[in-house]
């Protein structure tokens, strides 16, 4: 059964450091995107990969936020430097890139910035 | 811009009962639209989606949801509630570039 991972589960950190969130897109998806999901706003999509180039990071701050994909098996988002609005759960999906195409979503990271 | 509308952020029926979760939406063009649910802790599931085919859309679980133009709508239903049920369910509109805008969700409870 083919899933999106994500890696960690939960993070718990200091306001200030360096927050690294992984991800494994289904093996074959072409498409990738980071999300960001709490209470006040809801699920908004930061950034989006095709074939590893970055499509689209209008969604994210830049100051603070980087998304890459190193590779085609890995997706990652990172945070530097952390700050206590930046706690949230983040979800990974993949796709296979047509526009109807289904969006699979991991189990998410729980960050929490204090 | 596309944006989608949830109406109702908590739903509660009875078990057995009708459940229905409703969503308008706003494009310019022609749309696909979704359906997800989220139980607790876990990532979002499509349920159905839309996407210029039949109006009727059946999805996983028994939920089936119906786009109507007229209406600008793409409400959810189920005709008999159950306990398993009970999550977080998200509309979403996509123009094709597969960027989804969700709406802000509808909590189901089921009671007893």
């Amino acid at each position: 059964d083919a899933r999106v991972t994500q890696t960690p589960r939960h993070k718990v950190t200091e306001m200030g450091q360096e927050v690294t969130m992984r991800c494994q897109p289904i093996l074959g998806h072409n498409t990738v995107f980071w999300y960001r999901q709490t209470m006040m706003q809801g699920l908004e999509l930061l950034a989006y990969f095709r074939n590893r180039a970055p499509l689209d990071d209008s969604g994210m701050p830049k100051d603070r936020f980087s998304a890459e994909m190193p590779d085609a098996t890995l997706a990652t988002l990172k945070i530097q430097p952390s700050e206590p609005r930046d706690s949230a759960v983040y979800f990974c999906a993949s796709g296979s890139g047509t526009g109807t195409d289904t969006q699979y979503f991991g189990p998410g990271t729980r960050l929490t910035v204090l | 811009a596309q944006s989608v509308t949830q109406l109702g952020s908590h739903v509660s029926v009875s078990e057995g009962a009708l459940v229905l979760l409703r969503c308008n939406y706003s494009s310019s063009v022609p749309p696909y639209l979704f359906w997800y649910v989220q139980y607790p802790n876990q990532g979002l599931q499509l349920l159905l989606k839309y996407t210029s085919a039949a109006t009727l859309v059946k999805g996983i679980n028994g939920f089936e949801a119906e786009f109507k133009k007229s209406e600008t709508s793409f409400h959810l239903t189920k005709p008999s509630a159950h306990m398993s049920d009970a999550a977080e369910y998200f509309c979403a509109v996509s123009r094709g570039a597969q960027k989804l805008v969700f709406g802000q969700g509808t909590r189901l409870t089921i009671n007893p």
